[in-house]
This record gives structure tokens, C-alpha cells and sequence, in this order.
């Protein structure tokens, strides 16, 4: 059975400074990884996906890996803002096109 | 596309009534998800449907819960009765096999 774990669960660091947030998965059969980003009492919002046939994607300030052999994937902010302050979730889709997640991060970025 | 819809958007009852949650889904997808997200448990998969089909409802937590696709472009999540544990969010999402997923904005759902 996929479980997904996201390690730490809660970071604050000051502005200005580049964050790796971490996501590992037990099964290495699975079909792509999703980075979402959650505001508090808003819905989840799709930042990147990184099918597994990719190593990682990028979308601006951000930047996605993906190591199947490890099962791990994480996420790179590059120049961290106060606007980056939300929690972020990883989710693996495995073998029975479900979306398994992990807990978060809830990061906070100090002005 | 304006994305997944879901409503209401806020919904408060009291203890037993019946609640319908609606979700339309993005034009083309083919999965669609329910979710319930509580500060307790986090993120909870309650069902899925593949082409209308559920496919797995293990998530749903009893009887009281149901869900219903009749067609590709609106689901159902009904529960009868209500009763304040099902206090949460609940999400809709869907998607195709091999892209992303997308998120509806959710529906706040307070029982009292």
C-alpha cells in the first residue's frame, strides 16, 4: 500500500532564502507526482506535476524533482517570499489512479 | 473552462436534516474525487468515479454517506442524516488519468 510522507511538517525561515520541502513514497509504481499549495480556509491550488517518466518541472520561483528508485520528490523555492506562506501538499498517483498524500508542510516565510 | 464548481459554498444545518453537496467537474475529465479535509484527520479520500463508475468508496466513513455521478458533468455527495462529527470540507476534484488534478473551492459544511 503507497504512503506518502512529507518531512518537516512545519518550517519558517526568514525572506529571501531558497527552501527544499521533501515528499517520499513507499511504492515506486506510480503514474506522476502533484505539488499543491493550501491558504488557509482556501482550496488546494496545483502548483506543479511531474509525470513519471520526468526527472523534475519548473514554474517559476519553483522547482519540482522527482527520483523514483528513491521515492522521493521535493520542492525547490528559489528566493522565498511572505506570499509563499501556505502549506504544501505532495500527492502520488499509484497504480489505482488514486491521489495518495502526504500530511504537509505549513511553511511560513518571516518579513 | 472555469474550472470545478462546487456548491454551495458555505452550508449550516441542524442535526439529521439531509445535505446535498454538488460538484461539476472540468469539461473532459474523466476522475472525479470527493474529499474531506478536518484539522483532526487532514485530507480524506471518501470516493472516486472513473467515467461515472464508482471506483472505489472505501473512504465513505457509513451508510449515512452516499454519491452519485448520473452524468459527466455533475456528482453528488449526500449525507442523511446529518450529524456534527461530519463537520469539515468537503472538496471535489477532478481530472484525467495522467494529469493534473484540480480542486473545486470546497464546500464549509457546519452541523449543529
Amino acid at each position: 500500500k503507497q504512503e506518502v510522507t512529507q518531512i518537516p511538517a512545519a518550517l519558517s525561515v526568514p525572506e529571501g532564502e531558497n527552501l527544499v520541502l521533501n515528499c517520499s513514497f513507499t511504492d515506486s509504481a506510480i503514474y506522476n507526482l502533484q505539488w499543491f499549495r493550501q491558504d488557509p480556509g482556501k482550496g488546494l491550488t496545483s502548483l506543479l506535476l511531474i509525470q513519471s517518466s520526468q526527472r523534475e518541472q519548473t514554474s517559476g520561483r519553483l522547482n519540482a524533482s522527482l527520483d523514483k528508485s528513491s521515492g522521493r520528490s521535493t520542492l525547490y523555492i528559489a528566493a522565498s517570499q511572505p506570499g509563499d506562506s501556505a502549506t504544501y501538499l505532495c500527492a502520488a498517483r499509484d497504480s489505482n489512479y488514486q491521489l495518495i498524500w502526504g500530511a504537509g508542510t505549513k511553511l511560513i516565510i518571516k518579513p | 473552462d472555469a474550472g470545478v464548481i462546487q456548491s454551495p459554498r458555505h452550508e449550516v444545518t441542524e442535526m439529521g436534516q439531509e445535505v446535498t453537496l454538488r460538484c461539476k467537474p472540468i469539461s473532459g475529465h474523466d476522475y472525479l474525487f470527493w474529499y474531506r479535509q478536518t484539522m483532526m484527520r487532514g485530507l480524506e479520500l471518501l470516493i472516486y468515479f472513473n467515467n461515472n463508475v464508482p471506483i472505489d468508496d472505501s473512504g465513505m466513513p457509513e451508510d449515512r454517506f452516499s454519491a452519485k455521478m448520473p452524468n459527466a458533468s455533475f456528482s453528488t455527495l449526500k449525507i442523511q442524516p446529518s450529524e456534527p462529527r461530519d463537520s469539515a470540507v468537503y472538496f471535489c476534484a477532478s481530472s484525467l488519468v495522467n494529469t493534473e488534478a484540480f480542486f473545486g473551492q470546497g464546500t464549509r459544511l457546519t452541523v449543529v
